[in-house]
């Protein structure tokens, strides 16, 4: 059964950091390719970053050079450390994993997790 | 940048049949996706590729794509299908977009 819990949420102050961990079971990350979807309190949903089964990266403009998502093989799980924190920053956020469909060159989320809420606020 | 437009709200009673629209100007190129997402929960994913719908996913959802308009179609709508949904697609470029959400109502 495909499980992911994450961690690491929680209370910080806006310039501040936080790493975030997605712990999975069930598959193994590092053979698919892994995301993190945000949601602001009474928003709507928005991609942040996605890591591919080869390692590239990518990053929505809104966190480009402050988040890094990053995986640990030997402990099956995501990471995403997030720097400059702002306010906006503030919702939950939930580790996906993803299905790529290569002759659309386009993928999609198929199972999440419970997602972590983290604040930005001082 | 990208949009999928979507209805803020969809209204319907028991045993109606409930319809969402998502329009994008990719959409005849891109597949479309649908979310569901009740209060408090995490998103499922309840139709994948326009149409497919995932194992453990009622009958009654259905989805289908046609030109710049994709459609989520709920037959026979219950009260636990009552959620937020979102639909999802890529630009022409492949950058993933969720759509605004319609929340649906059924009462």
């Amino acid at each position: 059964e495909v499980q992911l819990v994450e961690s690491g949420g929680g209370l910080v102050q806006p310039g501040g950091s936080l790493r975030l961990s997605c712990a999975a079971s069930g598959f193994t990350v590092s053979s698919n390719y892994m995301s993190w979807v945000r949601q602001a309190p009474g928003k709507g949903l928005e991609w942040v970053s996605v890591i591919y089964s080869g390692g590239s990266t990518y990053y929505a403009d809104s966190v480009k050079g402050r988040f890094t998502i990053s995986r640990d093989n030997s402990k099956n799980t995501l990471y995403l450390q997030m720097n400059s924190l702002r306010a906006e920053d503030t919702a939950v956020y939930y580790c996906a994993r993803v299905i790529g469909v290569p002759a659309a060159r386009e993928y999609y989320f198929d199972y999440w997790g419970q997602g972590t809420l983290v604040t930005v606020s001082s | 940048s990208y949009e999928l437009t979507q209805p803020p709200s969809v209204s319907v009673s028991p045993g109606q049949t409930a319809r969402i629209t998502c329009s994008g100007d990719a959409l005849p190129k891109k597949y479309a996706y649908w979310y569901q997402q009740k209060s408090g929960q995490a998103p499922v994913l309840v139709i994948y590729e326009d149409s497919k719908r995932p194992s453990g996913i009622p009958e009654r959802f259905s989805g289908s794509s046609s030109g710049t308009m994709a459609t989520l179609t709920i037959s026979g709508a219950q009260v636990e299908d009552e959620a937020d949904y979102y639909c999802y697609s890529t630009d022409s470029s492949g950058n993933p977009q969720f759509g605004g959400g319609t929340k649906l109502t059924v009462l």
